[in-house]
């Protein structure tokens, strides 16, 4: 079974500071995705960032970047130069392998609150 | 190119009743992933349907079902609604094929059951 733990369930970050949003994860597929997404109030979830487990550098995307440690299984999100918008829930998320198909395991989510 | 559509956005029922939603995917996409957000419980995969067939389930008693047409629109069925069913019902579109299959979410319907 996968299991993803987000232990902070909160944070507040001052504008234009970086923030680090923790997430480990445990899966004995040797395959796997992991993903962040953003929810803002409105519900939608956005995708942000993906990272194979395959993959050797680190997945950047705009102000967002994925820092994966595999061996600790740690695949934690920096948000750097934190805007009034980034005020949202984060959630990490891992597919599995093959057998999982597409289907998602999310974290608790990261309640995200950026102070101006 | 639009994106992931879920119709209705709002609906609430009674106890009892039985509710279909409906979810369009990114045009090409042949996979949809249903999940259910609750305070209590997060997010929870539903099912996946890849064209027309499903392809993987989660731990949903079978009051709870989908199916997926030709174009790939999506619709999920609840039948004999439970309070506890008062959710945010999150629909996610990929194509479906080998790679990273990034999940493209819509922006769900939230139901209310009294």
């Amino acid at each position: 079974a996968q299991k993803i733990t987000q232990t902070q369930p909160g944070m507040f970050v001052q504008e234009k500071e970086a923030v680090t949003l923790d997430c480990t994860y445990d899966t004995s597929d040797q395959s796997y995705g992991l993903f962040w997404y953003k929810q803002p109030s409105s519900g939608e979830m956005i995708f942000l960032i993906y990272q194979g487990s395959y993959d050797e550098q680190n997945a950047t995307e705009g102000r967002y970047s994925l820092n994966f440690q595999k061996a600790r299984k740690s695949a934690n999100l920096v948000i750097s130069a934190s805007q009034l918008g980034d005020s949202a829930m984060y959630f990490c998320a891992m597919r599995g392998g093959k057998a999982a198909g597409n289907k998602l395991t999310f974290g608790g989510g990261t309640r995200v609150l950026v102070k101006p | 190119k639009a994106g992931v559509t879920q119709t209705p956005r709002y609906l609430i029922k009674t106890r009892g009743q039985q509710v279909t939603l409906s979810c369009s995917p990114i045009s090409g996409h042949r996979s949809v992933s249903w999940y259910q957000q609750t305070p209590g419980q997060g997010l929870q995969f539903l099912f996946e349907y890849f064209s027309e067939t499903q392809r993987n389930k989660g731990n949903f008693p079978g009051r709870f079902s989908g199916r997926q047409f030709s174009n790939s629109r999506s619709e999920m069925n609840v039948s004999t609604l439970e309070l506890g069913d008062s959710a945010l019902y999150l629909c996610a579109s990929s194509t479906g094929l080998a790679g990273p299959m990034e999940q493209f979410f819509g922006p769900g319907t939230r139901l209310t059951v009294l």
